[in-house]
């Protein structure tokens, strides 16, 4: 069983509308979760990185939270473009290598004109 | 920078065919991951190095499936023979020295491998 459960699997929204999404981890012990965004045909680049210690970080129009005790992050987009079409991965580091990274399959969002 | 540079960016082969991969790193970067990216299964980490050396190729499927590095700038990875189940998107990943367990992994384009 994947250890990084994302939802939805995937989401169409209108250009300019808000939306969310989730992560859901079981990795233990936690050190940190990353959000990727992957543009068709391209390589995932970061987002944003959480810590244990933090609860919310934004970069620009996206907004992440964490919530480690429920094992929980979201990743919020706000007044979406349609550039924000992609697939957004969660990646969860579980601490105990620094290389053993645990993916989700990620959600595939399309931003509509 | 250029960033990770991977190649070809696509490669359609037959069956039993030898196919190699190539990848750049960022400079300065001690760590490079080769993973594998399907619709079915996501991305899976297949080998990763650090300072050249293999560390973990727990992931790579069988005997088939070979990487190497020979030096902080290249890295191979080469399917003898391939097969149709091979298909999939292969990404070339490095890190940055020194950032411990937050550091950021910086992906290349990918090479997408077709094996009919």
């Amino acid at each position: 069983k994947n250890q990084v459960e994302q939802s939805p699997q995937s989401l169409i929204i209108l250009e300019g509308k808000n939306c969310t999404l989730q992560c859901n981890y079981t990795v233990s012990p936690f050190s940190n979760l990353r959000w990727y965004k992957q543009d068709t045909g391209r390589g995932p680049v970061s987002l944003t990185i959480m810590t244990f210690s933090e609860n919310t970080k934004s970069n620009g129009r996206y907004t992440a939270t964490l919530d480690a005790d429920t094992k929980q992050s979201s990743l919020h987009i706000t007044a979406s473009q349609l550039s924000d079409s992609a697939s957004y991965i969660c990646v969860v580091n579980g601490g105990s290598n620094d290389y053993k990274l645990s993916f989700g399959a990620g959600t595939t969002v399309t931003v509509r004109a | 920078d250029a960033g990770v540079i991977q190649s070809p960016r696509h490669e359609v082969t037959e069956m039993g065919q030898e196919v190699t991969l190539r990848c750049k790193p960022i400079s300065g970067h001690d760590y490079l991951f080769w993973y594998r990216q399907t619709m079915m299964r996501g991305l899976e980490l297949l080998i990763y190095f650090n300072n050249n050396v293999p560390i973990d190729d727990s992931g790579m499927p069988e005997d088939r499936f070979s990487a190497k590095m020979p030096n902080a700038s290249f890295s191979t990875l080469k399917i003898q023979p391939s097969e149709p189940r091979d298909s999939a998107v292969y990404f070339c990943a490095s890190r940055v020295k020194g950032q411990g367990r937050t550091g950021e992994l910086f992906f290349g384009e990918g090479s997408r491998l077709t094996v009919l």
